[in-house]
């Protein structure tokens, strides 16, 4: 079946602006993450859903990010007033469920740069 | 809290010679272990998991990982790397009481030559 998905695969934006990024999961698929990974580093989480839910939004780095989720299907990014530090690959990725031993089924990632 | 260590940035290694990819954990109570492996341009994929029971698990494109408990380890292992294994692992660990939240190490880019 179709595996986790994520559009657009790269965006090149210029500071301040706002961008959107999303992720399509597994479907079937009721938890949903998303991580940060910068140049040469792991992978930073930043929020997860459980359904349409976030009950741990506690590793956004700022108020400028923010994410959605539309039920158990997809999910939006948004990064407002963009900076440069926030060029990176973000990562989506989704589970079976939240609880039990479900390995997280990773999309290909949007490449952001920040100019 | 959890935490995955992966010591070694960079492993190279000759086609035909065994792998081994290191990876130490700290977590509170039992653990849930991972490895991933990330190709150029591309996600992360899933290669195994440590759940409980045996503690050598075996996993995708003939890689396999050791636990060790009392040495709080995770090294993901290949007996014969091929040029095609080269790629960016990743380790990671949840509590079993921890639903969700993966720690990832900082990955180490491995490199096959032929």
């Amino acid at each position: 079946g179709a595996g986790v998905s994520q559009s657009p695969s790269n965006k090149v934006t210029e500071k301040g602006k706002d961008v959107e990024l999303r992720c399509d999961p597994i479907s079937g698929h009721t938890a949903l993450y998303w991580y940060r990974q910068r140049l040469g580093q792991g992978l930073e989480f930043l929020i997860y859903f459980q359904g349409n839910s976030a009950p741990d939004k506690s590793g956004l780095p700022s108020d400028r990010f923010s994410a959605e989720r539309t039920g158990e299907s997809v999910s939006t990014l948004t990064i407002q007033r963009t900076q440069q530090e926030d060029s990176a690959v973000y990562l989506c990725a989704s589970s079976l469920r939240r609880t039990g031993p479900n390995e997280q089924f990773f999309g290909p990632g949007t490449r952001l740069t920040v100019l | 809290a959890q935490s995955v260590a992966q010591p070694e940035d960079q492993v190279n290694v000759a086609e035909g010679n065994p792998l081994t990819v290191k990876c130490t954990y700290s977590v509170s109570g039992n653990p849930y272990l991972f490895w991933y492996v990330q190709y150029p341009n591309r996600g992360l994929q899933f290669l195994l998991k440590y759940i409980t029971g045996d503690n050598l698990v075996k996993g995708s494109y003939g890689f396999e990982a050791e636990f060790n408990k009392s040495q709080t380890s995770f090294h993901l292992k290949k007996p014969s790397a091929l040029v095609s294994d080269s790629a960016l692992y990743f380790c990671a660990v949840r509590a079993l009481s921890n639903d969700y939240k993966l720690s990832f190490g900082a990955g180490t880019t491995v490199t096959v030559r032929a």
